[in-house]
């Protein structure tokens, strides 16, 4: 089976533009959860979607946004974008439920901005 | 609130020499605890998880990891390292009533001399 697939692999982007950054998780799995991992640190929480809701939500702005589809892919989106967003952003699937903390990453998009 | 504290940024081992890598979290319930490891412009994978019951986890890759409650910690151990082992580990704690939230440590870098 194919893991959690993510896209574009890597993006430059300017400062004040918006992105889009797209996850599909592993067949099966009904939750996906997106982190930030800046350089030298470990992944930070920014959101858990599960069955089309938003279920958690970590401490990132409001310009931070996603959702999910009924095929249970997911998007996530930034706007105005800063130079401190700069990071790997990683998504990863699980099943759901207390399931939803074993979670199965993707390879992440490296976004770059200037 | 809730933390994870990997004390080591960098440790080198030499091959066949065995590894520990510690792990301490700040939680105030029983956590669910994870380690993960993350290859040079790689996803994370999964190594090994504990969510109750018998404290020496078992993972992939010959790793395997001991809940200490009495300690707060979880440390990661490998027996004989070999050279692919290189990586960056991280360990991460689940927070219960937030599905899908996990809080990583910073990690540990693993380096490997032949």
């Amino acid at each position: 089976d194919a893991g959690v697939t993510q896209s574009p692999t890597h993006l430059i982007k300017t400062r004040g533009q918006h992105v889009t950054l797209r996850c599909s998780p592993i067949s099966g799995h009904k939750s996906v959860s997106w982190y930030q991992q800046v350089l030298g640190q470990g992944p930070q929480f920014i959101f858990q979607y599960y069955e089309k809701e938003e279920r958690g939500r970590g401490n990132f702005p409001d310009r931070f946004s996603a959702r999910q589809f009924p095929n249970y892919s997911s998007e996530l989106n930034v706007n105005a974008l800063l130079l401190g967003d700069s990071a790997l952003y990683l998504c990863a699937s699980s099943l759901g439920g207390l399931l939803s903390y074993e979670q199965y990453f993707g390879p992440g998009t490296r976004l770059t901005v200037t | 609130a809730q933390s994870v504290t990997q004390p080591d940024i960098h440790i080198t081992v030499s091959e066949g020499a065995s590894l520990e890598l510690r792990c301490n979290y700040s939680y105030g319930a029983t956590p669910y605890l994870f380690w993960y490891v993350q290859s040079p412009g790689q996803g994370l994978q999964l190594l090994l998880k504990y969510f109750s019951g018998d404290t020496l986890v078992q993972g992939i890759k010959g790793f395997e990891a001991e809940f200490k409650r009495s300690q707060s910690s979880f440390n990661l151990r490998k027996p004989s390292v070999h050279w692919s082992d290189a990586a960056e580990y991280f360990c991460a704690v689940g927070v219960r009533g937030s599905q899908g939230n996990l809080i990583f440590g910073k990690g540990t870098k693993l380096s490997v001399k032949p």
